[in-house]
């Protein structure tokens, strides 16, 4: 059974904080790590694909390390801000079928 | 914006009715899914369609059918809708390589 756990399961940070955020997924038939965010009300937009070991992306404040050896990815934020408040969530594709393994998110709530 | 519609966006039935939801797409891509959203188990997979006719089902499939006659379409029926499907049911496309996924604006389904 192939698992992704994403933690914390969320997190609550002040306003010009930065942070960062865990995704654990099997290091066996890696192919890619997605990285999403999904704001309340809306539709989860991709961040981040990610596929070769030390990969390191980034977009504005937001960026992300993946390390497939041991099976982990990191995003962090760097200088909150209130629009950054969203679930994080991270999805794995790690062999030849159609889908990919979602973990169960991070949500992030800045406090002005 | 992947050209993803959802109809309808709120819907509101009785206990034992079917309904039927619609996902479209206007760019001819071969994976669709249909998703819905759980509290603490952030997105979780019903069913995915790999080409015309071509379906398979997700990890809550019970209790949910598709059709997919034609590429742009990818229909979800419940057959007879019970309270615990009511959530928000997004559909989704593949567009590329690497398994990244588009939604759509989501249906938000409540049954009473």
């Amino acid at each position: 059974i192939l698992n992704v756990e994403q933690s914390p399961q969320s997190l609550h940070v002040q306003e010009g904080d930065s942070t960062n955020f865990t995704c654990s997924f099997p290091s066996s038939n890696f192919y890619a790590l997605h990285w999403y965010r999904w704001e309340t009300a809306k539709s989860p937009e991709a961040l981040f694909v990610m596929t070769l070991n030390g990969d390191e992306k980034k977009k504005g404040r937001i960026s992300a390390t993946l390390n497939t050896k041991e099976g982990y990815s990191y995003l962090y934020i760097k200088g909150s801000q209130p629009e950054d408040s969203a679930t994080y969530l991270c999805a794995y594709w790690g062999d030849s079928n159609y889908q990919l393994i979602w973990g169960a998110g991070t949500k992030l709530i800045i406090k002005p | 914006d992947a050209g993803i519609t959802q109809s309808p966006r709120h819907k509101v039935t009785e206990t034992g009715t079917p309904v039927t939801l619609r996902c479209h797409q206007t760019e001819n891509h071969r994976y669709m899914y249909w998703y819905r959203q759980d509290p603490g188990h952030g997105l979780r997979l019903i069913h995915y369609s790999y080409g015309v006719k071509d379906t398979d089902k997700g990890e809550v499939s019970d209790g949910y059918s598709v059709s997919r006659s034609k590429t742009e379409d990818f229909l979800l029926t419940l057959e007879s809708a019970t309270s615990s499907q009511t959530s928000v049911y997004f559909c989704a496309i593949r567009r590329d390589s690497y398994y990244e996924q588009y939604f759509g604006p989501g249906t938000r389904l409540t049954v009473t």
